[in-house]
């Protein structure tokens, strides 16, 4: 039972370059989201997904883009990378209600 | 809860303690709460979770204690074991904001020492 699954788990951009996070999750979930985490704070929401084809603005949007082009996937991009974008990003799937999120283990991103 | 910027407030306990470790919140509309534990290197982990329509819930060695009046969550850990050693958050769900996620506070870290 794989749950949610990020690729990948470790990245390293120049300013300037873009990259595609890829999250999966095999528990038919309805909502998707990603979060960043910075060093000492909480998490994040950077865009989320309440079903196949629907994205929306979290706390933290700029500077990035996501898709939902199937129900078990959700991509984030980031077109243009600054450092302020070093984090690691969380992706987690809720079923109905968006309650309990399930979290995959993260990716770790440094733009130099 | 609270941002505390680079520094997480810390709770160092013996093994074989009790740990408390609170949330303050400030949204009066939020009707769910949850708390998770993030071991370091990995994603957070659900422990329990209780609705704004309950005082407490108990779990296996952990209960949470929701106080509406004061808008305080309480995380209870019985015979703190160093495996639990970890960050600590809570979130809540604030059906006012549009925005169809949780909320996390900032956490809060349990050092468990031998």
């Amino acid at each position: 039972n794989a749950g949610v699954t990020q690729t990948p788990k470790f990245r390293v951009l120049k300013t300037g370059q873009s990259m595609t996070l890829l999250c999966a999750q095999d528990m038919n979930h309805e909502y998707m989201y990603w979060y960043r985490q910075d060093p000492g704070m909480g998490l994040r929401l950077i865009h989320y997904s309440v079903g196949e084809g629907t994205t929306a603005k979290g706390e933290v949007p700029d500077g990035y883009n996501v898709s939902r082009l199937k129900k078990q996937n959700f991509l984030l991009g980031l077109e243009s990378a600054a450092p302020s974008q070093t984090s690691v990003y969380f992706c987690a799937s809720s079923g109905q209600g968006w309650e309990k999120l399930f979290f995959g283990s993260g990716t770790q991103l440094s733009v130099l | 809860g609270e941002s505390v910027g680079l520094h997480l407030p810390t709770l160092s306990v013996q093994e074989g303690d009790n740990s408390i470790i609170n949330c303050a919140y400030s949204n009066s509309a939020s009707d769910y709460f949850i708390w998770y534990k993030q071991e370091s290197g990995k994603g957070p982990q659900f422990i329990i979770d209780i609705r704004s329509n309950m005082d407490k819930r108990q779990g296996q060695r952990v209960t949470v204690l929701l106080n509406k009046t004061v808008k305080h969550l309480s995380l209870q850990i019985a015979a703190t074991q160093p495996g639990d050693s970890a960050v600590y958050f809570c979130a809540e769900r604030q059906w006012d904001t549009g925005r169809r996620a949780l909320t996390f506070g900032s956490g809060t870290r349990l050092q468990v020492q031998p």
